[in-house]
């Protein structure tokens, strides 16, 4: 079985600090990971994924992930917030076959002017 | 126009009444979903549906049903509504058919719904 956990779930930040949301996994086989993002009175939107190959990757608005597969960990970061990046964060993971797919809990990211 | 509509976007109705909330999609996906998200829980699965002829319960399908009417139809069912179903609903969609887990899901705006 799989499972995603967000350690976080409030997170302040100032404007133009950087900032690192984290996401751990537990599972047994390969899997897919992605991160979401969801503005205030809105759907999730996909702020990237990691399917294979560099395990750094990056996504929209300046932001990227890393894959660690030792540490099975999926961080988001950004080097310099800004304030509408507040939103709620979600990441989650996916086996091969889409069959089984979890969500984490999500992180309120909130930045501070 | 939105590639997953979900109607309505607010809902606010008794306890003990059906309810019925629908989303519609235009992306071609054979895969969609249905989710309640309750502050502090993220999102909960309810039900999913890989095609048209397979549906599957989440993990808190207990007080709901589901209608896959066509491959861009899925409805979401409360028979019989009860106050701690107070929720935001979303659904979504995604590719891939049966081997799709490297495809992201899609979402909706969600669906408002106080039951009083």
């Amino acid at each position: 079985a799989q499972s995603v956990t967000q350690l976080d779930s409030q997170v302040p930040v100032f404007e133009e600090a950087p900032v690192e949301l984290r996401c751990n996994y537990s599972s047994s086989v390969s899997v897919y990971l992605f991160w979401y993002v969801q503005y205030p009175n809105q759907g999730l939107q996909l702020l990237l994924k990691y399917l294979s190959g560099s395990t750094l990757v990056k996504g929209i608005n300046g932001f990227e992930a890393e894959f660690n597969k030792s540490q099975t960990s999926f961080h988001l970061r950004k080097p310099s917030v800004h304030i509408s990046d507040t939103a709620e964060y979600f990441c989650a993971v996916s086996d091969r076959t889409g069959n089984q797919f979890y969500f984490g809990t999500g992180t309120s990211l909130t930045v501070i002017p | 126009d939105a590639d997953v509509t979900q109607t309505p976007r607010n809902r606010i109705t008794k306890t003990g009444k059906r309810i019925m909330l629908e989303c519609s999609q235009t992306k071609g996906h054979d895969r969609m979903y249905w989710y309640r998200q309750d502050p502090g829980l993220g999102l909960q699965l309810i039900y999913y549906s890989f095609d048209v002829k397979d549906i599957n319960k989440g993990e808190i399908s207990d007080g709901y049903s589901v209608s896959r009417q066509a491959q861009a139809k899925f409805s979401l069912s409360l028979e019989s509504a009860i106050p701690n179903q107070t929720a935001l609903y979303f659904c979504a969609t995604s590719g891939g058919g049966r081997g799709g887990g490297n495809q992201p899901q899609h979402f909706g705006d969600g669906t408002r719904l106080s039951i009083l």
